[in-house]
């Protein structure tokens, strides 16, 4: 069936390193593909999205490419900051039927 | 600006009550999830509705059951709880054929 693995957490960085979170997926189709954030007490958030093969989805600095090739997604950052503490999801969708489907989050600590 | 509604932000039952949790949304959106989100687990789908009176099952159906008798509400409802089912219950909305997903703010179920 369609599922979605994420790396495994906790992730604990210092601040100003450099971020990646892996993401691959399996899918009988064409999903859209997403990252989510939850910050601490907060609901999910769309951090951003790519919705077709080669397409690059960025936001906050944040950035993910849609690899086909590979099934995969991994969020990047170049520099983390404490304020990126938070719980990251990777998540598809398929356009047709709309069923959303969630990694299991991967928790990112950053240290002063 | 979409606004998902839960019915409940906390909420504390006894083991064998029925528990209905709501969810309301205003955009007239066809497609609404049920996920429980657990640490270590992320989110887990319970059931999903594309349409009015049409529910389909996700990967966790086991002691709950739906109801979408309009639109714009999505109902989940624990026929009896159980202690295992003390979690965060997010519900989310989809328009059939966008690809970004919206949340309402989640309801912290204890069973006790």
């Amino acid at each position: 069936g369609d599922s979605v693995t994420q790396m495994e957490g906790p992730v604990t960085l210092s601040e100003e390193a450099f971020l990646t979170i892996n993401c691959t997926y399996t899918a009988t189709g064409y999903p859209s593909l997403f990252w989510y954030v939850q910050y601490p007490g907060e609901g999910l958030q769309l951090l951003l999205k790519a919705t077709k093969a080669d397409d690059k989805g960025s936001n906050k600095g944040f950035e993910a490419t849609y690899r086909k090739e590979t099934t995969s997604f991994h969020l990047e950052k170049g520099s983390v900051q404490v304020s990126d503490s938070a719980v990251y999801f990777c998540a598809l969708i398929f356009f047709q039927g709309g069923k959303l489907i969630f990694g299991q989050g991967t928790e990112l600590s950053v240290k002063p | 600006d979409v606004k998902v509604t839960q019915s409940s932000r906390y909420l504390v039952k006894r083991t064998g009550e029925k528990v209905f949790l709501e969810c309301v949304q205003d955009m007239d959106h066809e497609n609404m999830f049920w996920y429980r989100q657990d640490p270590g687990l992320g989110l887990r789908l319970i059931y999903f509705s594309y349409d009015v009176k049409m529910k389909e099952k996700g990967d966790i159906p086991e002691g709950y059951s739906v109801s979408r008798e309009k639109k714009e509400r999505f109902s989940l409802i624990l026929e009896s709880a159980s202690t295992n089912q003390t979690s965060m219950y997010l519900c989310a909305t989809i328009k059939q054929g966008a690809s970004e997903a919206f949340f309402g703010q989640g309801t912290r179920l204890t069973v006790v």
